[in-house]
């Protein structure tokens, strides 16, 4: 069956900080992948995503790469802010019925 | 559009008691999703629908949870008798047909004491 592995937390930086969470995931076919934060008291919500191998996906200047070679998604930020605080979900669908979650890793930016 | 919505946002009740969750997903969208995120276990798939039929319910934890969809527009997730160990927030989700990206409710922080 599908699954995604990501980095274990918590993260903890200092602002302006470069951030990498780790993704990894194992699925049958080509699958779309996503990240998705949480902010506290918050649902989730679609970070960014990938629909195929190269693809990148990029938004409020977090980047992540499509790797089918090395089955990675990992979560890039060149400069982190303290509002980044939050838990990232690595995510990966086949179908448009169900998503495999990861764990999620807590992000925290100290000023 | 104003999103998936969830009600209550919170709910505290004693053990015994029923208690009924309730999820207006994002109009047009064919998918419904109800999970449950707790500190132990992560965040956990409990049930599904697409068109207003449930697809796949492996994740519900045992019969005293429940889930209907009566129409596109609402489903609620019922628990009875419900216990301290379902104490969690409990998400409601949809995505339209095509899509594979999930929209979430704020969802519900619900408290069995």
């Amino acid at each position: 069956g599908n699954s995604v592995t990501q980095m274990e937390g918590p993260v903890t930086l200092s602002e302006e900080a470069f951030l990498t969470i780790n993704c990894t995931y194992t699925a049958t076919g080509y699958p779309s992948l996503f990240w998705y934060v949480q902010y506290p008291g918050e649902g989730l919500q679609l970070l960014l995503k990938a629909t195929k191998a190269d693809d990148k996906g990029s938004n409020k200047g977090f980047e992540a790469t499509y790797r089918k070679e090395t089955t990675s998604f990992h979560l890039e930020k060149g400069s982190v802010q303290v509002s980044d605080s939050a838990v990232y979900f690595c995510a990966l669908a086949s179908n448009a019925g169900k998503s495999t979650f990861g764990d999620g890793t807590t992000l925290t930016v100290k000023p | 559009d104003a999103g998936v919505i969830q009600s209550p946002r919170h709910e505290v009740t004693e053990m015994g008691q029923e208690v009924t969750l309730r999820c207006k997903p994002i109009s047009g969208h064919d998918y419904l999703f109800w999970y449950r995120q707790t500190m132990m276990r992560g965040l956990e798939l409990l049930i599904y629908f697409n068109n207003n039929v449930p697809i796949d319910d492996s994740g519900m934890p045992e019969d005293r949870f429940s889930a209907k969809m009566p129409n596109a527009s609402f489903s609620t997730l019922k628990i009875q008798p419900s216990e301290p160990r379902d104490s969690a927030v409990y998400f409601c989700a949809s995505n339209p047909d095509g899509s594979y990206e999930q929209y979430f409710g704020p969802g519900t922080r619900l408290t069995v004491t």
